[in-house]
């Protein structure tokens, strides 16, 4: 069974970039597909974007310009980058795995990291 | 972007009712909707994907019907473990969720 675990600094300054990394545990395989989402008190849950084992990245068209996605698969690494944030990025960050036997819904979430953009 | 909307956004029952929620979606999204439990603190848990087909491990008492544009999810016997905050999720075009219904236990 996969287990996913994001990292990444709690604290992010305005107009800085946001890095995330989901730590995959297990397997790794084709047909793994990685999805960043991310939950506020005021807009719920935004799907923000996933990224393939093979690297292919699909993003949300509202943040497509301000984010990219990239995995390495020899660390069991996928990775977020969130460009020029603002206090409306304040969220708590998911990453969550559509995988083979669930080819478009997310049956794994890791359990979330809380970033706060703040001067 | 297709819109989802569920309701009702809270609801009270008792141990033992049937609870239903609605989630609409803003055009068609065939039979490509699931649900999630989520719970303070913790990731949603995916319920139901494809409308009505249950996730491995979930209770019989959960379950989903629909397709096109108008879904339902149902707990047929509420239980005290079932207060949570539960959302629908379209998959036909990217992915967006609903607001989300709160349970609460009478």
């Amino acid at each position: 069974q996969v287990q996913l675990q994001e990292s990444g600094p709690g604290l992010v300054k305005p107009s800085e970039t946001l890095s995330l990394t989901c730590t995959v545990s297990g397997d790794f395989s084709t047909g793994f597909y990685l999805n960043w989402i991310r939950q506020t008190p005021r807009k719920g849950l935004e799907w923000i974007g996933f990224v393939s084992s093979s690297g292919n990245a699909k993003y949300n068209p509202s943040l497509r310009s301000r984010v990219t996605m990239s995995v390495d698969p020899a660390k069991n690494h996928v990775s977020l980058t969130l460009h020029s944030v603002t206090t409306a990025d304040t969220a708590l960050y998911f990453c969550a795995a559509a995988v083979p036997r669930v080819p478009k819904a997310f049956a794994v979430w890791g359990r979330g990291t809380m970033v706060i953009v703040s001067s | 972007d297709i819109q989802m909307t569920q309701s009702p956004s809270t609801l009270s029952a008792s141990v033992g009712d049937r609870v239903t929620i609605t989630c609409r979606a803003s055009q068609s999204v065939s039979i490509w909707l699931a649900w999630y439990q989520q719970k303070p603190g913790k990731a949603p848990k995916l319920l139901i994907f494809d409308a009505s087909t249950l996730e491995n491990g979930v209770p019989s008492r959960f379950s989903g019907s629909g397709s096109g544009t108008e879904f339902t999810f149902t707990i047929s016997t509420l239980q005290p473990d079932d207060a949570a905050t539960y959302y629908c999720q379209q998959y036909e075009s990217w992915w967006t969720f609903g607001q989300g219904t709160k349970v609460e236990i009478k």
